[in-house]
């Protein structure tokens, strides 16, 4: 099936500094890519939506500036976590919809720690 | 909005037991519906999909039925094994134009030899 990757696959920071978190569809063109958090024992809550060539499009309550997303080409979705702070601590995950298809691919996630 | 609705966790069963997992849904127009595994530390894997009313998705001996009457799409497996361990999620798939999905709770499953 279709992959998709994330690098890194876990990252610890510190307190105030930013954080670059990419997404690549390996295998597939991905118009549409999405960025999920997962909290501890908790379900994806989705974040944003981003679309190859245009601003991303987020979640009530998400900010925007806080974490910015960027789908500079149809294999690449890129997420920053600016000023990270404790509370940003999370799994976060990407997923991508092939262009050809009605399914969407996870990436294997990337674990974020801000101390 | 759209929602999804599935059975509380934990569940632990033994090997070979039979395994249900309910799963319900609200929804405008007709989603497509999907089952989601999460193994311990990875990410999502799409375990099984249906897209219409009756459609049966079917994968690693695990089924669900798209049922429209009920609006549920329970996940079935005659024989569980350890491997089978595991987080599984429920979801549905809108039909706009961005397919926004949208996860059930997540329901864990434990299966002890």
């Amino acid at each position: 099936g279709a992959v998709v990757s994330q690098h890194p696959s876990w990252v610890i920071c510190k307190s105030g500094t930013s954080v670059k978190i990419e997404c690549r569809s390996l295998d597939f063109q991905a118009t549409t890519m999405f960025w999920y958090r997962q909290f501890p024992k908790k379900s994806l809550m989705l974040m944003a939506t981003s679309n190859e060539g245009s601003k991303a499009t987020y979640e009530q309550g998400v900010e925007k500036d806080k974490f910015l997303i960027n789908h500079a080409s149809l294999t690449l979705s890129t997420l920053t976590v600016t000023s990270a702070h404790p509370e940003d601590s999370s799994f976060y995950i990407c997923s991508a919809r092939d262009a050809m298809q009605e399914t969407q691919y996870f990436g294997p996630g990337t674990r974020l720690l801000v101390l | 909005g759209d929602s999804v609705t599935q059975m509380e966790g934990p569940v632990t069963l033994s090997e070979e037991a039979f395994l249900t997992i309910n799963c319900t849904y609200t929804a405008t127009g007709y989603p497509s519906l999907f089952w989601y595994v999460q193994y311990p530390g990875e990410g999502l894997q799409l375990l099984l999909k249906a897209t219409k009313a009756d459609d049966k998705g079917s994968n690693k001996g695990f089924e669900a039925t798209y049922r429209k009457e009920t609006t549920s799409f329970h996940l079935e497996k005659g024989s569980v094994q350890v491997s089978d361990s595991a987080v599984y999620f429920c979801a549905l798939s809108d039909l706009s134009g961005y397919q926004k999905v949208t996860f059930g709770t997540g329901t864990k499953l434990q299966v002890i030899p």
